[in-house]
């Protein structure tokens, strides 16, 4: 059975940096792409970017391009993101999410984290 | 970018009730597109893909249809259960967008 489980809530300071992890299991982790995206209070849902747990190529959404980083450990089967340089604009929830197509760039999301709430505030 | 708009924003209907929800797409997608639902501190379920293939484990009162820039979700029959926001994406483009939103409610 396949599970993704996230790391627990966050509060930052505007201009901190937050660490999401992303432990998978259930599946083989380095045979499915695994994908970021967050969702501000009753916002719709934000494609990040996504990572090939394979060989570790990220691609990001130019929105985040610079201060937004995937990685993944494979012996641990666990992908992180990283996200700097925070504002009040980046709170959210954030989930991981796996690609259904394996690495293809063009993918939806079968399984999904249970989500990370990240708070911005002075 | 490609962007998604869904209507209605919001929706009521009964038990038992045939409902349909639309999403457009700014360009073309051809069949490029998923549905989710969405409940109320939950994470995302996908629903369809390639617009009309049902995900594995999804009830099958939930289909789907469309191509090019319209795209439908249907229930055939509404359960209680369906009360949830649901949420299409377009992956025709690797900048992979989201609707909106339309938010079911079940009376």
């Amino acid at each position: 059975q396949v599970h993704l489980v996230q790391s627990g809530a966050e509060v930052k300071k505007p201009g901190a940096s937050v660490k999401v992890s992303c432990k998978a299991s259930g599946y083989s982790f380095t045979t499915y792409a695994m994908h970021w995206v967050r969702q501000a209070p009753g916002q719709r849902l934000e494609w990040m970017g996504w990572i090939n747990t394979g060989n570790g190529n990220t691609k990001y959404s130019q929105s985040f391009q610079g201060r937004f980083t995937i990685t993944g450990d494979t012996s641990a089967t666990t992908a992180y993101m990283e996200l700097s340089s925070l504002t009040s604009e980046d709170t959210a929830v954030y989930y991981c999410a796996r690609g259904r197509f394996m690495f293809q760039p063009l993918n939806v999301f079968d399984y999904w984290g249970q989500g990370t709430l990240v708070t911005v505030s002075p | 970018d490609i962007q998604m708009t869904q209507s209605p924003s919001t929706l009521s209907a009964s038990v038992g009730d045939r409902v349909t929800l639309a999403c457009r797409a700014s360009q073309s997608i051809s069949r490029w597109l998923a549905w989710y639902q969405q409940k109320p501190g939950k994470a995302p379920e996908l629903l369809i893909y390639d617009a009309s293939s049902l995900e594995s484990g999804v009830p099958s009162r939930f289909s789907g249809s469309g191509s090019g820039t319209e795209f439908t979700l249907t229930i055939s029959s509404l359960q209680p259960d369906d009360s949830a926001t649901y949420y299409c994406q377009q992956y025709n483009n690797p900048l992979l967008t989201f609707g909106p939103g339309t938010k079911v409610d079940v009376k």
